[in-house]
């Protein structure tokens, strides 16, 4: 089964608003990461957090991530109508499956 | 570089006849994947390989085998397709972390498959 899930499915804001998705896991986590895909297009890599830090900031994004409670959030800020897409966290299991796993992502729309 | 290369992007197959997926990466990334992305959902983990000569299965293996002769190559051979393999595939890969897990993964731009 999918290790991360995001919340919410789908997300609709106004451009300059901020945008927050969230992503639980089920279980101990090296890395987690958070990817964007453009409709139809490949997975593109936004940030990776390693399971021993709890906030990272790149440009706009800012990532957290709180391993008690096995969850991650990606928060877009002053967000633009060039950010609409979907946006996945994925994470490798630190015991178990040596893979990465992907959940269903969230789909953000962007009004100009 | 070229990155992540997938062959063919798009692909019409009958029921029960079979082909391979090509990726390849030029980028030595000992970790290479393939998933599928069926629509409205995350991708799922079909196989994976973390070197030459390894390989392991994901979340959906079924009906599906890989192989990797080399660091380059990584590809996935469908072996009698099904309607139920009508998907986007995707081909990734990245570098190892080592104890500390996985690197950023590459993304190919994905091959559209259909099985009528």
């Amino acid at each position: 089964s999918q290790q991360g899930e995001e919340d919410p499915q789908a997300l609709s804001i106004q451009e300059g608003e901020n945008a927050t998705m969230n992503c639980s896991y089920k279980t101990s986590i090296n890395n987690l990461q958070w990817y964007r895909q453009n409709s139809g297009r490949g997975l593109v890599h936004l940030i990776l957090i390693r399971s021993n830090e709890r906030e990272k900031h790149s440009g706009r994004l800012r990532v957290t991530l709180d391993t008690s409670k096995k969850s991650s959030s990606l928060l877009i800020t002053a967000s633009r109508a060039a950010d609409t897409a979907s946006y996945f966290c994925a994470t490798d299991a630190r015991w178990g499956n040596n893979d990465m796993r992907f959940g269903a992502g969230t789909r953000l729309t962007v009004k100009p | 570089n070229a990155g992540v290369t997938q062959t063919p992007k798009f692909q019409v197959l009958k029921t029960g006849q079979s082909m391979t997926l090509q990726c390849a990466q030029d980028m030595n990334h000992e970790y290479m994947s393939w998933y599928r992305q069926d629509p409205g959902m995350g991708l799922r983990l079909i196989h994976y390989s973390v070197g030459a000569g390894i390989t392991d299965q994901g979340e959906v293996p079924n009906g599906y085998n890989v192989s990797r002769s080399t660091t380059e190559d990584f590809p996935l051979r469908l072996l009698s397709a099904a309607p139920s393999q009508t998907s986007v595939y995707f081909c990734a890969s990245s570098a190892l972390g080592g104890a500390g897990g996985y690197n950023e993964q590459f993304f190919g731009p994905g091959t559209r498959l259909t099985v009528l």
